[in-house]
């Protein structure tokens, strides 16, 4: 079967960091993808990870350890507009299918 | 501009009346795959296609139907809606090939509401 992890809610402060976790349980697991969506938009990608390490993109930075089944979500200097719900998904092998997460809701505040 | 459409964004029916949503893609993806998302329980998966007259259930493929006859559509049937069917809706694709993995490009969405 398939499992995924992340926290439902999470505050931050604009300017701050924040860490978004992942734990999944998977069959298969062919890499872990983060997206974001914004309430009643779709979801866009931010992420790809299979290998073990950090993924460094801008602001955003991803890291998996496929040991420990373990992802997170890093976003530095938070701005009013990464107010959103990030979603971690997990890739099986053989085709390309997600199984998502629960999303976390993030809110920034002032 | 590379994206995926999906029409109608918002439907409100009745029960047992069939709908069809569609979805369009232009990038020539092969990778075609439709979800539901409904609060607490994220983004579920319906039916995904791998290529043209190619479908494969998802984890949640119940009361729904596809079909690919070419490679840009990818419509969802719903032949007898219910009022679980209520959802938001999300089409997506993607390149599919060799060991790769490729990002999905979602829809913007469509709005079930089945009453």
């Amino acid at each position: 079967g398939q499992n995924i992890d992340q926290p439902t809610e999470m505050t931050a402060t604009e300017g701050a960091i924040v860490q978004i976790n992942c734990t999944y349980q998977t069959s298969g697991f062919n890499g872990l993808f983060w997206y974001q969506q914004h309430a009643g938009e779709a979801p866009t990608f931010l992420s790809y990870n299979v290998l073990d390490g950090l993924e460094e993109k801008g602001r955003f930075s991803s890291f998996l350890s496929r040991s420990k089944g373990y992802s997170y979500l890093l976003l530095k200097e938070l701005q009013m507009k990464d107010s959103a719900s990030y979603l971690c998904a997990s890739l099986e092998t053989g085709a390309n299918n997600l199984f998502f997460g629960t999303g976390t809701r993030l809110t920034v505040i002032p | 501009e590379a994206q995926v459409t999906q029409n109608p964004r918002y439907l409100i029916t009745v029960t047992g009346k069939k709908l069809t949503v569609t979805c369009s893609q232009n990038m020539n993806h092969e990778y075609m795959s439709w979800y539901r998302q409904d609060p607490g329980l994220g983004l579920r998966q319906i039916y995904y296609s791998m290529n043209v007259e190619v479908t494969d259930k998802g984890d949640v493929p119940e009361g729904y139907k596809v079909s690919r006859k070419e490679k840009r559509n990818f419509p969802l049937i719903l032949e007898s809606p219910s009022p679980n069917q209520t959802s938001l809706y999300f089409c997506a694709s993607s390149l599919l090939g060799g060991q790769g993995a490729y990002e999905q490009y979602f829809g913007p969405g469509t709005r079930l509401t089945v009453t």
